[in-house]
């Protein structure tokens, strides 16, 4: 069956200072990778995706994920943070052996400190 | 930019009582899912359907819990009666193609929050 991890609830970051989200994931299959932000009382946006290629997707409002297929990680990161980008983030997985199915981790909750 | 719309956003209900949430996905996209999400957890998918056909609903407690897309474009979730433990967030998703394709990004609409008193 497929998972997926994140383990840290928080993170905590000043203002400026580089961001990074944790997620491992177990799949059986090839992996397809998402990144999911949502806002208080808001339902989820996505930020991005690695299906194939490049390590390194670029996605929305400055996020960037770095695929490491031998360390089964996909880490969300930002090169510097700002006080919008406190939110809950969700890292989830999709395998074609699991049916398409959406495996979503447990979320992080991240805290920019001005 | 072309948005998932729910409603209703709040609901309170006693127990026992019914409710019903309603969904209306992007237009176009094929596919459409109800996840609920429990304060503090990530979304899990009760119900997937394509088109106007359910391709999973494993995880939907079928005793109280229905989901119908008749025409195939919006979609009603019902639970009848209401338990304290249904208290989440309803959340629905949509995506252009679905089962058809793996890479498929779904796109999330803002929830319904249910409160079960």
């Amino acid at each position: 069956a497929q998972s997926v991890a994140q383990p840290e609830d928080q993170v905590n970051v000043a203002e400026g200072n580089p961001l990074t989200v944790k997620c491992t994931y177990s799949v059986s299959g090839n992996p397809y990778l998402f990144w999911y932000v949502q806002y208080p009382n808001r339902g989820l946006q996505f930020l991005l995706k690695y299906i194939t290629g490049d390590n390194l997707v670029k996605g929305s409002y400055g996020f960037e994920a770095e695929f490491n297929k031998s360390q089964t990680s996909f880490h969300l990161k930002k090169p510097s943070a700002l006080v919008s980008d406190s939110a809950l983030y969700f890292c989830a997985v999709r395998d074609r052996a699991a049916g398409n199915k959406l495996t979503f981790g447990g979320g992080t909750r991240v805290l920019v400190k001005p | 930019e072309a948005e998932v719309a729910q409603s209703p956003r709040y609901k309170i209900t006693e127990k026992s009582q019914a409710v019903a949430f309603w969904c209306d996905p992007i237009s176009g996209h094929a596919t459409l899912y109800w996840y609920r999400q429990i304060l503090g957890q990530g979304p899990e998918l009760l119900v997937q359907f394509q088109d106007e056909s359910v391709v999973d609903d494993s995880q939907l407690p079928k005793d109280r819990f229905s989901a119908e897309r008749l025409k195939g474009v919006d979609s009603t979730l019902k639970i009848q009666p209401a338990e304290l433990g249904d208290s989440a967030m309803y959340l629905c998703a949509s995506s252009p193609r679905g089962l058809a394709d793996t890479t498929d990004t779904q796109y999330f609409g803002p929830g319904t929050r249910l409160t079960v008193l």
